[in-house]
This record gives C-alpha cells, structure tokens and sequence, in this order.
C-alpha cells in the first residue's frame, strides 16, 4: 500500500524557517518525482515545487511565489522528500501536501497524496 | 502560467442525477488534465488523467473528455460519497496550475 506521511508543521513567526518532511512507503521512492501542493485555508490548491528523479539528475521546479525562499530535497536512502520553507509569509499559511507524480501514456499526474501538514505563519 | 477556470463554482444536486463540471485553459493543453476530487479535511484523490483515462479503483460513473482548451467532467449517477470539491489541473507546462474548484452539493 502506499503510503505518504508528512510531519513538522506549526506555528513559525513571519520571517521563520520551518522544514516539512515526508516519508514515502509501499512503492519504489527512487522512481518517482515528488512534489509539494499546498492548501490556503478555505482556498484551491497551488503547486508549490517539485524533484525530479535520479534519472533527471533531482531537477527542481518551483511556484514563482515561493522562489528563492522554498526548496525541496529528497533521500532516497531514507524514502524521503523535504521542504525547507525560508523568509516565510503569512500569506504562505496553508496546508501543505506531498504527493507522488507519476507518468501514465507521457502525461502527469499525482496519484497519491499525504494527508497534509499545517503550517502557521503569525505573529 | 496558464490559468484555469472552472464552471459552474457551486453545484447543487440530488442523489442520481447525471452533473458536469467544465473547465476551461487559457491557452492549448492538449489532453495534458487531470481531475482531481477533495472532501472537507482530506487530501485530493486522483479521478482522471490525460483528459479522459480514469485513474485505478476510480468508479465508472466518472468520466472526463476534452481536448486542447475545454473539458468536461461527468458524474453520471450522483452517490453520496460524489458530494466534494472537484479541481482540475494542467500538467501541459510548468507551473501545473489548479483551477478554482467546483463545490458539489446535496440539494
């Protein structure tokens, strides 16, 4: 079965750090690429930042809102993807999910979501 | 980016009935869209991808079609587990862009 499972959200003041986890299980990790959508509350869904694979040598690709203060990461060993969040915002308040993209006849899709991890922006 | 817009926002129906949902690209995607359905407090659970190619496990009530910049989703017989947010998505070029969501309820 697969199985995503983020953790380390929470309350960080404006201008903090905080760094999401999400542990991968029940598929081979080191196949997939990785990407992080997040939630505004109440709001739709935005795709936050992506890693590709191996194979495309870990690629990132990042929202134009979160450039240069976002980035994704991932271990292989440990079945693993990251998301140091820098110089946050209140506006980057929302629920943040990791989710595996797959490729199905050349097209992309996520096909299986975390159940989410909240992060806080306030003073 | 390329923007994505749903029709109708909300949706009001009853158990049964058949419902579509359209969404529409700003520019050309190809068949490059997934659907995705979110009930309050989870995470979105895929339903189609490439337009119209139902994701494993997903019931046959559902279907998508649609090509370049207009597509549908259908819901051909309304069960109560159908009542949730639904989005579509472009996976055409980077960012893949969201729309803003169908809210479908119970009459």
């Amino acid at each position: 079965e697969v199985q995503l499972v983020e953790s380390g959200g929470g309350l960080v003041q404006p201008g903090g750090s905080l760094r999401l986890s999400c542990a991968a299980s029940g598929f081979i990790f080191s196949d997939h690429y990785m990407d992080w959508v997040r939630q505004a509350p109440g709001r739709g869904l935005e795709c936050v930042g992506r890693i590709r694979n191996k194979a495309k040598s870990y690629t990132t690709e990042y929202a134009a809102s979160v450039k240069g203060r976002f980035t994704v990461s991932r271990d292989d060993s440990k079945n693993s993807v990251y998301l140091q969040m820098d110089s946050l915002k209140t506006e980057d308040t929302a629920v943040y999910f990791c989710a595996r993209g797959s490729f199905g006849g050349g097209y992309y899709y996520f096909d299986y979501w975390g159940q989410g991890a909240l992060v806080t922006v306030s003073s | 980016d390329i923007q994505m817009t749903q029709s109708p926002s909300s949706l009001s129906a009853s158990l049964g009935d058949r419902v579509t949902i359209t969404c529409r690209a700003s520019q050309t995607i190809g068949t490059s869209l997934n659907w995705y359905q979110q009930r309050p407090g989870k995470a979105p659970k895929l339903l189609i991808y490439a337009a119209s190619t139902l994701h494993s496990g997903v019931p046959s009530r559902f279907s998508g079609s649609g090509s370049e910049t207009d597509f549908t989703l259908t819901v051909s017989s309304l069960q109560p587990e159908d009542f949730a947010t639904y989005y579509c998505q472009q996976s055409y070029s980077n960012p893949h862009t969201f729309g803003p969501g169908t809210n479908l309820e119970i009459k």
